[in-house]
């Protein structure tokens, strides 16, 4: 089954102790994305990645960082996480079309974090 | 970051009842424009992506329009049934990066 696998689904933690979340995606997806969804505000871009070993920050990327060192996984890292930082977080993957113009999004299940 | 405006934020639709909401987002270097479907306590799916201005799209009971000069778009469902009830995201893709709109909640009585 095509999917976006995200893990952990919960995740409750403290503040400055590093986390991981991971995605992985079984499509052959050139694109990955990282959003994160607070009431109110819609979903919010923090880093996507147009292909291996290339990121590149998106609106909110203050506090996080990501790798992608093989095309099905783009991990976000949380190196010292802040209250501030709980919110639900979803992975996005999609093939790129020519001229900046992607297929839709497929989604991952999402992470809900809570930092305390 | 981009401004991507949805209206209403959210709509109450009685069962049968056909209705639309709009999407505004900015009408220069514009690349794509998508409608997601978002059920609660599920993942946003995708509906539609357009691309060129006077684009129409119709998946079942739902389609959308597309003016990318004035810088909108209108999702339409015809004959809404209690399944329909979702938030509907737009997103404005631009060099890239996808800007989603905070959605419009659409909640449909039996």
């Amino acid at each position: 089954e095509a999917q976006v696998t995200q893990n952990p689904r919960y995740l409750i933690t403290v503040t400055g102790k590093k986390l991981t979340v991971t995605c992985s995606q079984n499509m052959n997806h050139e694109y990955m994305s990282w959003y994160r969804q607070d009431p109110g505000l819609g979903l919010r871009q923090i880093y996507y990645s147009m292909n291996v070993e290339v990121t590149d920050k998106g609106d909110v990327p203050e506090g996080y960082k990501v790798s992608r060192k093989e095309k099905r996984n783009f991990p976000l890292i949380l190196e010292s996480p802040s209250p501030n930082q709980t919110s639900l977080y979803f992975c996005a993957s999609s093939f790129v079309l020519g001229q900046g113009a992607h297929y839709g999004y497929t989604f991952g299940s999402g992470t809900r974090l809570t930092v305390v | 970051i981009l401004n991507v405006e949805q209206s209403p934020q959210s709509l109450h639709v009685q069962e049968g009842d056909s209705t639309n909401f709009t999407c505004s987002f900015p009408s220069s270097n514009f690349y794509a424009l998508h409608w997601y479907r978002w059920e609660t306590a599920k993942s946003p799916e995708a509906l539609f992506v357009m691309t060129l201005n006077g684009d129409e799209k119709k998946k079942g009971r739902i389609s959308a329009t597309l003016n990318t000069k004035e810088g909108y778009s209108y999702l339409y469902i015809k004959g809404s049934q209690p399944e329909d009830s979702a938030t509907y995201l737009c997103a404005f893709m631009n060099d890239y990066k996808l800007s989603f709109g905070a959605g419009t909640t659409v909640t449909v009585r039996a």
